[in-house]
């Protein structure tokens, strides 16, 4: 299956600690996408890379989030001294540049902060 | 205002009939429209898009754009207890990002 991928699954963590998420988009797809999604709500928009440049961050995205696509393939999102406000659905979707309207996305990493 | 308004539901149809689901948008430039499915616990699903005024369909869905009134719909017809999900509408916005609605939850009665 060549779809999006993410990585982990489920993530439980303690307020206060760091954690880490993991994207793979499509191979070919050269734009990678971060939403957020809380019980309820369809998914907000985080940030965006195309290739390895990160082109636009949502006010959402405070101090304590950072984002990286090192080498224009997979991406990070990490999350410092995670607060219980952070329990969500984090979703990654890819698309092509030409095409950034039809974005698609994995299956997601559901994270709880305790 | 919000970008993309969705009726909250939930909507309960029976088998077999049609659900009707309903999305307003307040950007009057918008010119993409999608509908998502999404079933409980997983990620959204594109079932159709739309960009031109009048309906569109694709199978048992049909869905419905007018840009005078800014307002975008999806028909599910025959619907089956499969069909049962939230149902999420979305804007493209400023050529990278989706906007979307709360969401729709349908459940389709056998």
């Amino acid at each position: 299956d060549t779809g999006v991928s993410q990585d982990p699954r489920h993530k439980i963590t303690k307020r206060g600690q760091n954690v880490t998420f993991r994207c793979d988009p499509i191979s070919e797809h050269n734009r990678l996408y971060w939403y957020r999604q809380t019980l309820g709500q369809g998914p907000e928009f985080l940030t965006y890379f195309q290739n390895e440049a990160q082109l636009e961050k949502s006010r959402l995205l405070s101090d304590r989030f950072s984002a990286e696509r090192p080498k224009g393939s997979f991406s990070t999102l990490e999350i410092q001294r995670t607060e219980q406000g952070d329990s969500a659905m984090y979703l990654c979707a890819s698309s092509l540049a030409r095409q950034g309207y039809e974005q698609y996305f994995g299956p997601g990493t559901r994270l709880t902060v305790t | 205002q919000k970008e993309v308004e969705q009726n909250s539901g939930p909507l309960s149809v029976p088998e077999g009939a049609i659900a009707s689901l309903n999305c307003t948008y307040s950007d009057r430039g918008s010119q993409s429209f999608f509908w998502y499915r999404q079933y409980s616990g997983k990620s959204p699903e594109l079932i159709m898009f739309i960009y031109s005024n009048g309906d569109k369909e694709d199978g048992r869905f049909t869905a419905q754009l007018n840009k005078a009134s800014q307002y975008v719909s999806l028909l599910i017809r025959d619907s089956q207890p499969s069909d049962s999900a939230t149902y999420l509408c979305a804007v493209f916005l400023n050529d990278y990002k989706l906007s979307f609605g709360a969401g729709t939850t349908v459940t389709v009665r056998a």
